[in-house]
């Protein structure tokens, strides 16, 4: 078993739609990121959260330590959020990430 | 901005080539990554660096080796190339200096296929 999960492995949706993936990990953490990565490879960061809820523009990140669980929620989605989102962490006293396998999204006008 | 630049977007190399896959970073990050992606797979690292000449195998060293003889600079080279090295490999770097939880940075990935 993977030690980060996402679900669901492929998403498509109409634009404007509300879109949540999630991640979901078994190990002890000091951060989870969410990246997002567009077709020609570059990966680029979205957001780094150790607690609670973090929001930029559309996109809203949230994690419940307890419960192991991050969710990335974007809201009114748009054919350029088209891409692999991918959740990973940073384990505990190492800057070494782990990652999920991504979410593929398409929207679709 | 931060920028990682890797030295090529696409390689194609024969079996049994020596490959060398630069990486060079502008923000004097400590921190230095190479990590394979493949499909199914996502990304999995294979070395890392967190300062000049230092070195750590990650969880898929094998059949590869890093340099780092300038901060700015890790070079991942494969030794002898071979198809299973097929991939997309990217570079990250991030600040390091005992500082926990920044960002990573990556490259825009090169995509390597041994023939």
């Amino acid at each position: 078993k993977n030690e980060v999960e996402q679900s669901p492995q492929n998403l498509t949706a109409q634009e404007g739609e509300f879109i949540t993936i999630n991640c979901s990990y078994s190990v002890g953490i000091s951060a989870l990121h969410w990246l997002q990565q567009h077709p020609g490879g570059g990966i680029v960061s979205l957001f780094m959260l150790s607690s609670g809820k973090k929001k930029h523009g559309r996109l809203i990140a949230t994690i419940n330590i307890q419960e192991k669980h991050s969710s990335l929620h974007i809201t009114a989605s748009h054919p350029r959020d088209s891409a692999v989102y991918i959740c990973a962490v940073s384990r505990s006293n190492t800057d070494k990430l782990i990652f999920g396998t991504g979410t593929r999204l398409q929207v679709f006008p | 901005d931060v920028k990682v630049t890797q030295s090529s977007r696409y390689l194609v190399k024969r079996t049994g080539e020596k490959v060398f896959l630069e990486c060079v970073q502008d923000m004097d990050h400590e921190n230095m990554f190479w990590y394979r992606q493949d499909p199914g797979l996502g990304l999995r690292l294979i070395y890392f660096s967190y300062d000049v000449k230092m070195k750590e195998k990650g969880d898929i060293p094998e059949g590869y080796s890093v340099s780092r003889e300038k901060k700015e600079r890790f070079s991942l080279i494969l030794e002898s190339a071979s198809t299973n090295q097929t991939s997309m490999y990217l570079c990250a770097s991030s600040f390091g200096q005992g500082v926990r939880n920044t960002e990573a940075f990556f490259g825009q990935g090169t995509r390597l296929t041994v023939v």
